[in-house]
């Protein structure tokens, strides 16, 4: 079974500028993560969709981030304007659900944001 | 406030040195605790699940347990394959969804 998928892997931006990430979550899962995580932090939900509605997203900074998962199916999650402290990993994840018995949280590799 | 905190932060150990890593959390209406192992560059990859106080989790060296209050995972005679970050999450029910918080991880070196 396929996992996860993320691209970029890497992007180095100049601050204010743009970037977006693409996510293809495991096939049949309703429930899709966006994570940011901080060298030497744990990560962060970002938002969460449950099929192509967004469950949470209390945490994004939305002056500057925004999400997308028009099918219900892959995602992307863009910045603009990029700053300096905006630089991490980001992690998508999915899940079959949100929650219940047996429910686990798969992540992807990542994509690795340096804002210069 | 809901909180999980990991220690220690940092563990050198040598290769057959046993230990234990501990998560203590602060969280009301617990629905699961998540083991995760998080190689660098890459995404954290799944060990185990615990929901209730007193279930053990097996895999290879590593043993999981829980407690009202905190869990441990236990790594018996580990070898340098086994360094990496160590993540532990809460899942609880909040407003009529699931969420998931994470810990800060411990770093764990084996040296041969």
């Amino acid at each position: 079974e396929a996992g996860v998928a993320q691209s970029p892997r890497y992007k180095i931006i100049e601050k204010r500028q743009s970037v977006a990430f693409w996510c293809n979550p495991i096939s049949g899962h309703a429930t899709l993560y966006w994570y940011q995580q901080i060298l030497g932090q744990g990560p962060k939900l970002l938002i969460q969709f449950q099929n192509n509605g967004v469950v949470d997203d209390s945490q994004l900074p939305k002056d500057r981030f925004s999400a997308e998962r028009l099918k219900g199916v892959d995602s992307t999650l863009k910045i603009q304007p990029a700053k300096l402290e905006d630089s991490a990993v980001y992690l998508c994840a999915s899940s079959y659900r949100t929650g219940g018995s047996g429910n686990t949280i798969y992540f992807g590799e990542g994509s690795w944001l340096t804002v210069v | 406030e809901d909180q999980v905190t990991q220690s220690p932060e940092a563990l050198r150990l040598q290769e057959g040195e046993s230990s234990s890593l501990n998560c203590s959390y602060t969280v009301s209406g617990l629905r699961g605790l998540f083991w995760y192992r998080q190689d660098p560059g890459k995404g954290p990859e799944f060990l185990f699940t615990l929901y209730s106080a007193g279930e053990e989790k097996e895999k290879e060296r590593l043993k999981a347990t829980l407690t009202k209050k905190e869990s441990f995972l236990h790594i018996t005679a580990p070898k340098p394959e086994d360094s990496a970050t160590y993540l532990c999450a809460v899942r609880r029910v909040a407003s009529g969804t699931y969420k998931y918080i994470f810990g800060t991880g411990t770093r764990l070196k084996v040296l041969a």
